[in-house]
């Protein structure tokens, strides 16, 4: 069976300062792990996707995440936070599950940049 | 551009009144989705379509029904919307049902039943 946890609900920096967003997974597969974005009202974006290729993806507005299979884990990261970061973040684990294709997602963390 | 479209943006309809939400996609996608998001919590898949396959996951009540006619549209309806029923619903589409294939999401409507 499939999971995924993303360890903190809310993520409090500075702005400038850096973001680290925290997922773990579970997949008895290979998977294929997303990170998204949302803003107030909107729908959801992609920022970035790891699918077996190079471990470290490098996303859009300056994110990048890592895969580590040792860890079980895919955080994300940006070096500096800008207030248009403020938003909520969902990590999503997409595998094979009894011969069909589950996409699963965290709960989600919320962002939010302090001037 | 390219992208997924979502009217009405705010849907407000009558505890028990039906009600179909609408979805449009110009990215020639072979699969949408149809997810319910609720305040502060992740989106929950409805159900989704792999061309015109319907598959629906098991814990969705009958009450919501889909309806896929061509490979551009999809519509949700909600027979008899009960107050619990209040809430975001996204659609997505992807190119395919593998798992490497990342989702494109409208911009979502947000539904208020009184």
């Amino acid at each position: 069976a499939q999971s995924v946890t993303q360890l903190d609900s809310h993520v409090s920096v500075s702005e400038g300062t850096p973001v680290l967003l925290r997922c773990n997974y579970s997949s008895s597969y290979s998977p294929s792990l997303f990170w998204y974005v949302q803003h107030p009202n909107k729908g959801l974006q992609l920022l970035l996707k790891y699918t077996s290729a190079a471990t470290l993806v490098k996303g859009i507005n300056g994110f990048e995440a890592e895969f580590k299979k040792s860890e079980t884990s895919f955080h994300l990261t940006k070096p500096s936070a800008h207030m248009s970061d403020a938003a909520e973040y969902f990590c999503v684990v997409s595998g094979m599950d009894s011969s069909a294709s589950k996409i699963i997602f965290g709960s989600g963390t919320r962002l939010s940049i302090r001037p | 551009d390219a992208m997924v479209i979502q009217n009405p943006r705010y849907q407000v309809t009558q505890f028990g009144k039906p009600v179909t939400l609408s979805c449009s996609q110009t990215l020639n996608h072979n699969v949408m989705y149809w997810y319910q998001q609720k305040s502060s919590q992740a989106p929950k898949l409805l159900f989704h379509y792999y061309d015109k396959d319907f598959n629906n996951e098991a814990d969705t009540p009958d009450n919501f029904q889909s309806r896929r006619p061509n490979t551009s549209f999809c519509f949700l309806d909600i027979r008899s919307p009960g107050l619990g029923d209040a809430a975001m619903y996204l659609c997505a589409t992807s190119r395919g049902a593998g798992t490497t294939y990342e989702q494109y999401f409208g911009p979502g409507t947000r539904l208020t039943v009184t």
